[in-house]
């Protein structure tokens, strides 16, 4: 059965600062990953999704790395803001098409 | 283009209503899901369709049905709400092995 995981789970840093938010999964036979952000009390905004062929995918500030054969993602938010205070959940593939989530990173940028 | 709406925002029910949440996108996906959040435990799947008048069971579909008649809507039936059902709702959807986007969420409470 697919697992993901989140480390860590909570993540303070202060306005600057690069930071890499980590995923991990335990089957390795995705076709993609997909990464999104979610604001207190909002719905899921989707990031990046990085199809199995690819191993980076990036968007302006973020930047998804895909290592399937370590079952592992990584995301890099460069110079970060207040604004990019948020829980950061990564999703694999599961059965029947739908996602598996991880519990989520929740970042604090202070100013 | 909307998106994926969602309606309503917020609910309260007491134990033993029925309602029915509403879910429709504007962006022709085949694919269309429902989730519910509950704090510590991530998002946990409910019911999934991959097309008009084929739907399945998720993770969690017990107490809950859904129907899906045309491509846009998939609504999502609580029959005789119960206090475990109290969470966040959310349905997404998408196109064959792109990303998945998501409504702004159901709250509901059942007391």
């Amino acid at each position: 059965k697919q697992e993901v995981t989140q480390i860590p789970a909570a993540l303070s840093v202060p306005e600057g600062e690069n930071l890499v938010l980590n995923c991990s999964f335990t089957d390795s036979a995705i076709y993609n990953l997909q990464w999104f952000r979610q604001d207190p009390g909002k719905g899921l905004t989707s990031l990046l999704l990085i199809q199995s062929s690819q191993r980076e995918q990036t968007s302006g500030r973020l930047n998804a790395s895909l290592d399937k054969s370590s079952g592992r993602s990584t995301l890099y938010i460069a110079a970060s803001q207040p604004g990019d205070s948020a829980t950061y959940l990564c999703a694999v593939p599961g059965a029947g098409t739908a996602l598996i989530f991880g519990k989520g990173t929740t970042l604090s940028v202070s100013s | 283009n909307a998106g994926v709406t969602q309606t309503p925002k917020f609910r309260i029910l007491k134990i033993g209503q029925s309602m029915t949440l509403q879910c429709t996108q504007d962006m022709n996906h085949n694919y269309m899901y429902w989730y519910r959040q509950d704090p510590g435990m991530g998002l946990k799947l409910i019911y999934y369709s991959v097309g008009a008048g084929i739907t399945d069971k998720g993770e969690v579909p017990n107490g809950y049905n859904v129907s899906r008649s045309t491509t846009e809507d998939f609504p999502l039936r609580l029959e005789l709400a119960a206090p475990s059902q109290t969470s966040v709702y959310f349905c997404a959807s998408r196109a064959r092995d792109a990303e998945q986007y998501f409504g702004p969420g159901t709250r509901l409470t059942v007391t």
